[in-house]
């Protein structure tokens, strides 16, 4: 299975746009880019996946780059409740969910 | 409501006890799995089973076991060979082929080993 790279923590003052990098240059053709988002001692809650192409939900925006070796995980306006940790997973032909450390979102008011 | 319910929320056992994990799911879900999870870590694949009556290992499936008799159900039990069995515990669900849609994850089980 393909890994990603992700900043192990991140800081945004809450109102303002937060992007969140993922590095994932050995991604193949038919992986899927996944977010999802876990608060503490809570189970994850997904937030937007993708293929080749950007994607909008209520929560989010993905931002693919055009080679697909990384994405970006837009929050528009960060609130207090987005402050948890972010992972960004690939999902392939194993159809299994392969979690990294993530990145630790904290927002400032 | 659907949704993927695990119990207890909090479980407490001795050293050398075998203790079994409860994971239920009511939404025609085909796939199920199991991660444990550390303070401050990612989440580590313990077992996934894509249909019923089969199951894969994950990562670090020594020291636990599976049974997958039911599509709703799919319990975790921790054996007395879990050298570390202290965790965060965390079942998810999701159709066959999720590469293109969500998993679900239940509200986890945080079990302590004394």
């Amino acid at each position: 299975d393909a890994k990603t790279t992700q900043p192990n923590s991140m800081e945004s003052n809450e109102e303002e746009p937060v992007h969140l990098p993922c590095n994932h240059s050995t991604i193949s053709g038919t992986d899927y880019i996944h977010w999802y988002r876990q608060l503490p001692s809570q189970g994850p809650e997904y937030v937007i996946h993708g293929l080749t192409s950007n994607v909008n939900n209520r929560m989010a925006s993905l931002a693919i780059a055009e080679d697909r070796k990384s994405s970006t995980l837009i929050l528009h306006r960060a609130t207090l409740r987005d402050a948890a940790v972010y992972y960004c997973i690939l999902c392939g032909a194993t159809n299994k969910l392969i979690f990294g450390t993530g990145t630790l979102l904290a927002v400032q008011p | 409501d659907g949704g993927i319910t695990q119990s207890p929320k909090y479980l407490f056992r001795k050293e050398g006890q075998n203790v079994t994990l409860s994971c239920e799911q009511n939404l025609n879900h085909d796939a199920m799995y199991w991660y444990r999870q550390d303070p401050g870590q990612g989440l580590r694949l313990i077992y996934y089973s894509q249909i019923v009556n089969d199951f894969q290992k994950g990562d670090i499936a020594e020291g636990y076991s599976v049974s997958r008799e039911k599509k709703e159900s799919f319990p975790l039990t921790v054996t007395s060979a879990q050298k570390n069995p202290t965790a965060f515990y965390l079942c998810a669900s999701s159709i066959s082929d999720y590469r293109g849609t969500e998993a679900f994850f239940g509200q986890g089980t945080r079990l302590t080993v004394v």
